[in-house]
C-alpha cells in the first residue's frame, strides 16, 4: 500500500524558470494539503484541494504560485518565475475525508526539495 | 495572532531516560493538538492526536499531555532510544478548521 508519493525529490530551477511539483495521495483519498518548510521554520500551509476544487488557498501567495487536483492524475503545484526566495522544501499530505474530519490524520509526502539559482 | 512555541535548541538525553518536549502556545484555543516526528530529508510522520477535554493520552512509549489552561502540551518519550533521535512537531488546530499550525520543532538526540 503505498504512501503519498512526491516528485521530482529534487528541483534545480534558475530564476525566472517555472517549477512544476507532482503529489499522488494515498489510495482512497481525495483530500490533499501543501505546506512549505524554510529551514528552521514550521511547516505553512499553502493550499487545501480535493478532487477538481480548490477548497482554502489562503496561505498561497497571490501571485506566481497555483495548484490543482484534477480528476485523474496527481496534484499539481505549479511556482512561476521562481525566485531565490522560493527555494525550499514543499510538502504535500493527504487525508481520507479532510473538512468535517478534525480529527483526520495526515500522510505526509517526502518532500520536494527547491533549490532556486 | 496566533503562536505556537517549541524549544528549538536540541535536546540531548541518555539512552534510557525520559525526554519530555514542550509545546507552548498563545491566543489560541485549539479543539485538538497532534504530534508528529520528522527525520532528516523526510515528511513528518503523525504519533498522537489529543482533544482539549482529554489531558493525557498514551501509545507504547509515548505520552502526551494538553493544559488548555497553561496553554500547554508536553510530549513524553519513556525508555528512550537512540532510534528516537528525530525533530518533533507540534500542530495546533486553526480555529475550528481542519487547518492545523505546525511549530518549528525540537530535535532531540538520544545518546547511547
Amino acid at each position: 500500500n503505498a504512501g503519498v508519493m512526491q516528485n521530482p525529490r529534487h528541483l534545480v530551477r534558475r530564476r525566472g524558470q517555472e517549477a512544476r511539483l507532482r503529489c499522488s495521495p494515498m489510495k482512497g483519498h481525495s483530500h490533499v494539503y501543501w505546506y512549505r518548510q524554510l529551514p528552521e521554520e514550521g511547516l505553512k500551509f499553502m493550499v487545501y484541494l480535493q478532487k477538481e476544487n480548490i477548497i482554502d488557498e489562503s496561505g498561497m501567495p497571490k501571485e506566481r504560485f497555483s495548484a490543482e487536483f484534477p480528476k485523474e492524475g496527481p496534484s499539481i503545484l505549479r511556482i512561476q518565475q521562481v525566485v531565490r526566495g522560493d527555494s525550499a522544501a514543499y510538502f504535500c499530505a493527504s487525508s481520507f475525508s479532510g473538512t468535517g474530519a478534525r480529527t483526520d490524520t495526515q500522510y505526509f509526502g517526502p518532500g520536494t526539495r527547491l533549490t532556486v539559482l | 495572532s496566533q503562536k505556537i512555541e517549541q524549544n528549538s535548541e536540541a535536546l540531548n538525553i541518555q539512552e534510557g531516560k525520559t525526554a519530555t518536549l514542550t509545546c507552548n502556545y498563545t491566543n489560541y484555543s485549539p479543539a485538538y493538538l497532534q504530534w508528529y516526528r520528522q527525520d532528516p530529508g523526510r515528511g513528518p510522520v503523525f504519533l498522537l492526536l489529543i482533544r482539549e477535554n482529554e489531558k493525557e493520552k498514551r501509545k507504547e512509549r509515548l505520552k502526551v499531555t494538553f493544559d488548555t489552561t497553561l496553554k500547554q502540551s508536553l510530549f513524553h518519550i519513556t525508555a528512550s532510544q537512540p532510534a528516537d533521535s528525530a525533530t518533533y512537531l507540534c500542530a495546533l488546530e486553526s480555529s475550528g478548521t481542519y487547518k492545523y499550525i505546525f511549530g518549528t520543532g525540537t530535535r532531540l538526540k538520544v545518546l547511547a
